[in-house]
């Protein structure tokens, strides 16, 4: 089986200070793991992934997000967050040797960036 | 190059009537998806396809049928909707297995059941 969990509802962070959105996982086995970003009223945006290799994986727009498998996190960061980068985030995971490939998303966490 | 489109962006419907969400993908994917989104819980998987002609359920399959028309399109029916049905629809598309499994998702229908 595999789970993704988002721990925090909303994060607010103010304009040019570094920001973080969490994700915790759980699989079976190895994960696939992504990070999709919703703007008001638009689909879903894929962000970046992890499949294999170096543990800090760069995305678009300045976001990066780093493996830990020890702590079976993926969380999402920036070093100097936008008014632009408010919006819906979501961590998904799928598990690589299970037999679905379906990935799971875990509830999305929203970030408000204030000026 | 469209990426994935859906029709219609917003519909109200009465309980018990019925309609089909249509999307359509250009990308060449075999996998199609839809999903439904509820504040507060997330993405939710309706249905999935991995291939034409193949179809099975997702996490709440009920109140919903589809149809894998041709590798282009995947159509989301409601026989007869359910104010419990009122939510934002998404369709998604991607490649099948490994590491180009990223999805590719439409920009939604709004549904509203009265």
């Amino acid at each position: 089986a595999q789970s993704v969990a988002q721990p925090e509802d909303q994060v607010n962070v103010a304009e040019g200070n570094p920001l973080t959105v969490k994700c915790t996982y759980s699989v079976s086995g190895n994960p696939y793991l992504f990070w999709y970003v919703q703007y008001p009223n638009r689909g879903l945006q894929f962000l970046l992934k992890y499949i294999t290799g170096d543990n800090l994986v760069k995305g678009s727009y300045g976001f990066e997000a780093e493996f830990n498998k020890s702590q079976t996190s993926f969380h999402l960061k920036k070093p100097s967050a936008l008014v632009s980068d408010s919006a819906l985030y979501f961590c998904a995971v799928r598990d690589r040797t299970g037999g679905s490939y379906i990935p799971t998303f875990g509830r999305g966490t929203s970030l408000i960036v204030h000026p | 190059n469209a990426g994935v489109t859906q029709t219609p962006k917003f519909q109200v419907l009465k309980t018990g009537q019925s309609m089909t969400l249509q999307c359509a993908q250009d990308m060449n994917h075999n996998s199609m998806y839809w999903y439904r989104q509820d504040p507060g819980m997330g993405l939710r998987l309706i249905y999935y396809s991995a291939s034409e002609g193949t179809t099975d359920k997702g996490e709440v399959p009920n109140g919903y049928n589809v149809s894998r028309l041709n590798k282009r399109e995947f159509s989301l029916r409601l026989e007869s909707a359910a104010p419990s049905q009122t939510s934002v629809y998404f369709c998604a598309s991607s490649e099948t297995g490994g590491p180009r499994e990223t999805q590719y998702f439409g920009p939604g229908t709004r549904l509203l059941v009265l």
